[in-house]
This record gives structure tokens, sequence and C-alpha cells, in this order.
């Protein structure tokens, strides 16, 4: 099993620019989540998902997008990029709810 | 919704000393509390979890009490090592809002050789 993935490692945005963070997990977890990690902030929940066709909204959903169409893709979208969404990104999967929480190796955004 | 604060932000220790983190939350319905630890440059890794209906879980040297009367949990760390220097997050979750995991702020541990 690869895990969970993410596609880019790294990524440079402008201001106003749209993207989508890609993450894939080939585990078959219901379980789906994209968190932001800033420095002295901890992992805040930006979306999460508990099925395929089933999102809602985290801490910090503002700017963001999600979509659920398959078990094993959760894409995030940056609607119109801002600094303020300079961070590190990072996509996690669980099988179910007392369940470990694997993290994917996570995505760095710069925006400028 | 769901609140998780986090104490302390950094905490150092010698090496063989005990480490405690603790952790409150907002929300008393909440059922679930992993703990995951993170090396620097890495991805969060769990390391140990608690659900409501237990007090106390450990494994080796690693421990984790629950007082859901107070809402709040804790960490110990006995016989610290420098391999367990890293930053180390709690977290809440409640089982109706299923993928909802909540994290503190982080504690960044460093063991002094």
């Amino acid at each position: 099993n690869a895990g969970v993935t993410q596609t880019p490692k790294f990524q440079v945005l402008k201001t106003g620019q749209s993207m989508t963070l890609q993450c894939a997990q080939d585990m078959n977890h219901e379980y789906m989540s994209w968190y932001r990690q800033d420095p002295g902030m901890g992992l805040r929940l930006i979306h999460y998902s508990v099925g395929a066709g089933i999102t809602d909204q985290g801490e910090v959903p503002n700017g963001y997008n999600v979509s659920r169409s398959t078990t094993e893709d959760f894409p995030l979208r940056l609607l119109s990029a801002a600094p303020s969404q300079t961070s590190v990104y990072f996509c996690a999967s669980r099988p179910g709810f007392f369940d470990e929480q694997f993290f994917g190796p996570g995505t760095r955004l710069t925006v400028l | 919704g769901e609140n998780v604060e986090q104490h302390p932000s950094t905490l150092s220790v010698q090496e063989g000393d005990s480490a405690v983190i603790k952790c409150t939350y907002s929300d008393s319905a909440s059922n679930y509390f992993p703990w995951y630890k993170q090396e620097l440059g890495k991805r969060p890794q769990l390391i140990i979890d608690i659900r409501s209906n237990v007090g106390e879980k450990k494994d080796q040297r690693i421990a984790v009490t629950l007082n859901k009367t107070a809402k709040h949990f804790s960490l110990h760390i006995t016989e610290t090592q420098p391999e367990d220097s890293a930053v180390y997050f709690c977290a809440a979750s409640r089982y109706n809002q299923g993928g909802k995991l909540i994290f503190g702020q982080g504690t960044e541990l460093s063991v002094k050789p």
C-alpha cells in the first residue's frame, strides 16, 4: 500500500490564483480530513469527510472547497489564494472513528 | 464546537526524567482522545489513544490518563530519551461528529542528554 499520498510537495502561488491540492489513499478508509499546520497553532481542521459524497466543514473552512466523489480521493481546492493561506497542508485518513489516523507527507504552499 | 487547549507549549527535560503534557477539551460529549508525535520535517504519527470509558492506558514508557469530570487528559512519558524530542499533539473527537478530530496547539518536547 502507498498509504496516503499528496501532490504536489511544494507549490508557490500568486495572490488570487486558484489551485487544487490532491490527496489519495489506497487503504479503503472511510474518514478523510484536511489540516493546515502553522507555527504555534497546531493542526487546524479545514474540511473532513466520513464517506464518498459526504463532506463537512472543520475549524477553518473559509477559502477552501472539497469534494469526495470516490472513497480514494479527497482534493482540496483553493478558490482565490491569499498570503494568509501560506502553510503546510496535511491530508489524513482513517478506517473508522476509534482507529488510527494516517497522515500524508504534506504540501508546503507559499502564496506571494 | 470542540476546542482543545494544550499546555505547556514547550517543555525541556533531562534524559531519564519524566515529562507530562496536559490537554483540556470543551465538549463533554467527546469520547476519543489520541496523541500524536511529529518529528522535525515529518508527518504526525499516533503514539497512544484512549476512549472515554477508560481512565488510564499504558504502552511501555508512555501513558495517558483521562479525567472526564474535569474534561482533561494528560500524556506521561517516563525515562525520557533524546529520541523522544519532538512536537506532541493531543486531539479530541465525539462519535456523532465522526470525522471531526480537533487538535491542540502542540508541545515541543526537548530531551537533553
